[in-house]
């Protein structure tokens, strides 16, 4: 597996765009890149993934480097319901991969 | 409705005792998982069914036991129990296992604690 490296922690201003880095500089080319959060005491949600292109969904953007090293997680318009753990993981698919390590606690601040 | 739900939320027993953890999901997906998430909230696969099938066994000791009656319920019974075993226990599940796009959708997770 690609091992990821997160900044332990980042805040965000509500309403602004929070974004997320994440680097997987050992990547191979079949592994994608996932992002879950976990917000405290729940189970952690899949937020988008993403092989090469640039993803977009209803919940955030995915950017994605063309070298493939590295990925930064855009939540355009923060608010206080996003603050969680986030975690980056590059994972083939296979749930023996998705093994989540420490991820960014994001604080979004009133 | 809840998509992956898991009894009980919260558990609270002593060394030795035998406890269990069931798990249901109403998504229609054919992958089920057991994942702990210890202290330093590390999250790691223990099991994994499909179709009721064992396909992945994590190294985990034989004190747990994974039941799958039928492809929508994952039972965790745990045997023995010891203090290490407390932790947060998360049942998840998928519509295939692995390859693009598998996303995986959790459980709440259930609250161990072993005194």
């Amino acid at each position: 597996d690609a091992k990821t490296t997160q900044p332990p922690s980042m805040d965000c201003a509500e309403g602004r765009a929070a974004n997320l880095p994440c680097n997987h500089s050992t990547i191979s080319g079949n592994e994608y890149v996932y992002w879950y959060r976990q917000i405290h005491s729940q189970g952690p949600q899949y937020i988008i993934h993403g092989l090469k292109n640039n993803e977009t969904n209803e919940m955030a953007s995915l950017i994605i480097t063309e070298d493939r090293k590295s990925s930064t997680l855009i939540l355009p318009h923060a608010t206080l319901r996003d603050t969680a753990v986030y975690y980056c993981i590059a994972s083939s698919g296979s749930a023996r991969q998705l093994t989540f390590g420490s991820g960014t606690q994001l604080t979004v601040l009133p | 409705d809840t998509a992956v739900s898991q009894t009980p939320k919260y558990l609270v027993t002593q060394m030795g005792n035998d406890k269990s953890i069931k798990c249901e999901q109403n998504l229609g997906h054919d992958t089920m998982y057991w994942y702990k998430q210890d202290s330093k909230k590390f999250l790691k696969i223990m099991f994994s069914y499909n179709n009721k099938e064992l396909i992945i066994n994590e190294t985990v000791p034989n004190r747990f036991s994974p039941k799958s009656p039928d492809k929508a319920h994952l039972n965790l019974h745990i045997n023995s129990l010891e203090l290490g075993d407390s932790a947060v226990y998360f049942c998840a599940s998928s519509q295939k296992t692995g390859g693009s796009g598998n996303t995986i959708y959790f459980g709440e997770g259930s609250w161990l604690t072993v005194v």
